[in-house]
């Protein structure tokens, strides 16, 4: 069965700190994966996605995420975070013969120590 | 500016009441979605709908209920007999294959 695993449910970083979150996903096949961002009380924003082709993508905001096949990872970076990254991150993966139905993780939410 | 549009912000339901959260969107996207989301749970799937006038059940289908009769409208129906009902809904859309697409969500609390 599909599933996606956050394992970190709160993540605190100082501002101008490099940010890293972890995505494993479990799929029978290569999937599509997303990665999302959430502010309180809002709707979700997609950041980036993976279909195919060069694994390391690059996203909205400064964000990039690496897909790593032999780990079933897809872990979402930033160089240097600002305190407006604030909010909850969902990883998502999608199959490829149904894309449009996906699974969520559920979320880390990242804090910005001053 | 083309997007997804849900109303209310803000629902209150009493006991025994069905109350009807609303999602309009003006993508053209032939796909629509009826999430519901509890803290620390991610988004769990209600319904989705690939094509006017068909849809079908999600992961926590029960208690609720969708219809799909233009392609710019999926309206959510949260029943009585749907006994948990405060969360927050989102409803998305998306082409076939692409990226789904959020509206700012509903919060749907209890009297």
């Amino acid at each position: 069965a599909q599933s996606v695993t956050q394992p970190d449910i709160h993540i605190t970083v100082s501002e101008g700190a490099s940010l890293e979150l972890r995505c494993n996903y479990s799929y029978g096949a290569t999937p599509y994966l997303f990665w999302y961002v959430q502010s309180p009380g809002q709707g979700l924003q997609l950041l980036l996605k993976y279909f195919s082709g060069d694994t390391l993508v690059q996203g909205i905001k400064g964000f990039e995420a690496e897909f790593k096949r032999s780990q079933s990872s897809f872990n979402l970076r930033k160089p240097s975070v600002h305190w407006s990254d604030a909010a909850e991150y969902f990883c998502a993966v999608g199959a490829r013969s149904s894309a449009s139905k996906i699974i969520f993780g559920s979320g880390t939410r990242l804090s910005i120590r001053p | 500016d083309g997007g997804i549009t849900q109303s209310p912000k803000y629902l209150f339901r009493k006991e025994g009441q069905n109350v009807t959260l609303s999602c309009e969107q003006n993508l053209n996207h032939d796909a629509m979605y009826w999430y519901r989301q509890d803290p620390g749970q991610g988004l769990r799937l209600i319904y989705y709908s690939q094509i006017v006038n068909d849809f079908q059940k999600g992961d926590i289908a029960e208690g609720y209920s969708v219809s799909r009769e233009k392609k710019e409208s999926f309206p959510l129906t949260v029943t009585s007999a749907q006994k948990n009902p405060t969360a927050f809904y989102l409803c998305a859309s998306s082409q076939l294959n692409q990226p789904q697409h959020f509206g700012d969500g509903t919060r749907l609390s209890i009297l």
